[in-house]
């Protein structure tokens, strides 16, 4: 079936440092990714929807300039967290389309906890 | 707006049981619903997807239903065993191409 990988499982990083995350879609092509984040015992909030070639589509609230996301393959969405500081620590899952269409399953990554000192 | 809930927030049971689990929106208008199971730290692993035309998928042990006019779904878990034990999250696909989350159920089986 319809694999995502995500990377890495887990980071620790200093305040002020950037850390990217990458998403794979490892046996389909995904034109479109989401990014989403769960905050303890909560559910998962949309972030922004990542479109293959063209500027990532974010969610009220979700700051553009902090949440750097570049969708440059077919395969690829990263999602990079610039100056990163302690709120932002979180649990952070991506997911991709596997199909076109919106009747198409969506496959998710295994996720990114981002824990920022 | 799109709203997505889920009764009850946590449920406990013994082994062997027959459970239901619920999801409720508020806009029928939806592509599909997914629902979804989530180990503690880790990522989701889709159970069963029910597109809008559809009334019910079933998968082992697992059977959804989804009655859009009503804006519902349930999860109907056979049999339970403590393997089950995960939160369970419920997701409406919008016209919108957004997936909306619900918060979640979690599930404790006991031995």
């Amino acid at each position: 079936g319809a694999v995502v990988s995500q990377h890495p499982s887990r980071v620790i990083c200093k305040s002020g440092t950037s850390v990217k995350i990458e998403c794979r879609s490892l046996d389909f092509q995904a034109t479109t990714m989401f990014w989403y984040r769960q905050f303890p015992k909560q559910s998962l909030m949309l972030m922004a929807t990542s479109n293959e070639g063209s500027k990532a589509t974010y969610e009220q609230g979700v700051e553009k300039d902090k949440f750097l996301i570049n969708h440059a393959s077919l395969t690829l969405s990263t999602l990079t967290v610039t100056s990163a500081h302690p709120e932002d620590s979180s649990f952070y899952i991506c997911s991709a389309r596997g199909g076109q269409g919106g009747n198409s399953p969506l496959h998710f990554g295994n996720g990114t906890r981002l824990t920022v000192t | 707006k799109q709203e997505v809930t889920q009764i009850p927030a946590a449920l406990s049971v013994p082994e062997g049981e027959n459970l239901v689990l619920n999801c409720s929106f508020t806009d029928s208008a939806i592509y599909n619903l997914q629902w979804f199971r989530q180990d503690p730290g880790k990522g989701l692993t889709s159970l069963l997807l029910i597109q809008s035309s559809q009334r019910e998928q079933t998968s082992g042990r697992l059977n959804a239903s989804l009655d859009k006019s009503s804006g519902r779904s349930t999860l109907y878990i056979a049999a339970s065993q403590p393997g089950d034990s995960a939160t369970y999250l419920c997701a409406v696909r919008t016209s919108y191409d957004k997936v909306i989350f619900g918060p979640g159920t979690s599930l404790s089986v006991i031995p």
